[in-house]
């Protein structure tokens, strides 16, 4: 069966740390993986997203990710958080028609 | 262009009682899926439905049913209600092509359920 695994379920950091957040996945076949935000008050919306080709990819606000298929990981990245990073983030696997979501990690950046 | 829009944003309703949430998707999308957001958890697939047909479906009893429209709009019908489907559903939007599937979501509808 599919799983998502999110290794924190909270993160709090000091502004201009670097920060590395988990996500592990279980799926037999090809796989497309995302991260999604979730900001105070409002809703999800995408951070970045891999298909295929290159498995570094860059999102927006400086956030990037890595897929290595060997270990079923997706790690999330941002060299220097902001306090404008306090959010939720999800790591979500498609596989077929069906998107499998972790259970979040919660940050929190203290100014 | 509107993004993904659902109402109502809240409600509250009684065990044993019948639900019915509606989802309008982002313009030019074709596919509508459905997701459970319990408290403090991660959202959980329920179904997608794509040209007025279910395609595939989460790990949901048959109280749970869909229905999508020509228009792309979609409702979500929970039946016989019980306290444990009290949380945030989600409505996501997508466009069934190779590498666009990217969703959508809405800000959801908060059910209560007394």
């Amino acid at each position: 069966a599919q799983s998502v695994s999110q290794h924190n379920h909270h993160v709090i950091l000091s502004e201009a740390a670097s920060l590395e957040l988990g996500c592990n996945y279980s799926y037999g076949g090809t796989v497309n993986l995302f991260w999604y935000v979730q900001y105070p008050g409002q809703h999800l919306q995408l951070l970045l997203k891999y298909f295929s080709g290159d498995p570094l990819v860059k999102g927006i606000k400086g956030f990037e990710a890595e897929f290595i298929k060997s270990k079923f990981s997706f790690n999330l990245r941002k060299p220097s958080v902001q306090w404008s990073d306090t959010a939720e983030y999800f790591c979500a696997v498609k596989g077929g028609f069906k998107t499998i979501f972790g259970a979040g990690t919660r940050l929190f950046v203290k100014a | 262009d509107a993004g993904v829009t659902q109402s109502p944003t809240h409600l509250i309703k009684t065990r044993g009682q019948q639900v019915t949430l509606r989802c309008s998707p982002k313009s030019g999308h074709d596919t509508v899926s459905w997701y459970q957001q319990a408290l403090g958890q991660g959202p959980q697939f329920i179904f997608q439905y794509y040209e007025e047909e279910e395609r595939q479906r989460g790990n949901f009893p048959d109280r749970f049913s869909g229905h999508q429209f020509p228009n792309y709009s979609s409702e979500l019908n929970v039946n016989a209600l019980l306290l444990g489907d009290s949380a945030l559903y989600l409505c996501a939007s997508s466009l069934d092509q190779p590498y666009q599937e990217t969703q959508y979501f809405g800000p959801g509808t908060r059910l209560l359920v007394l």
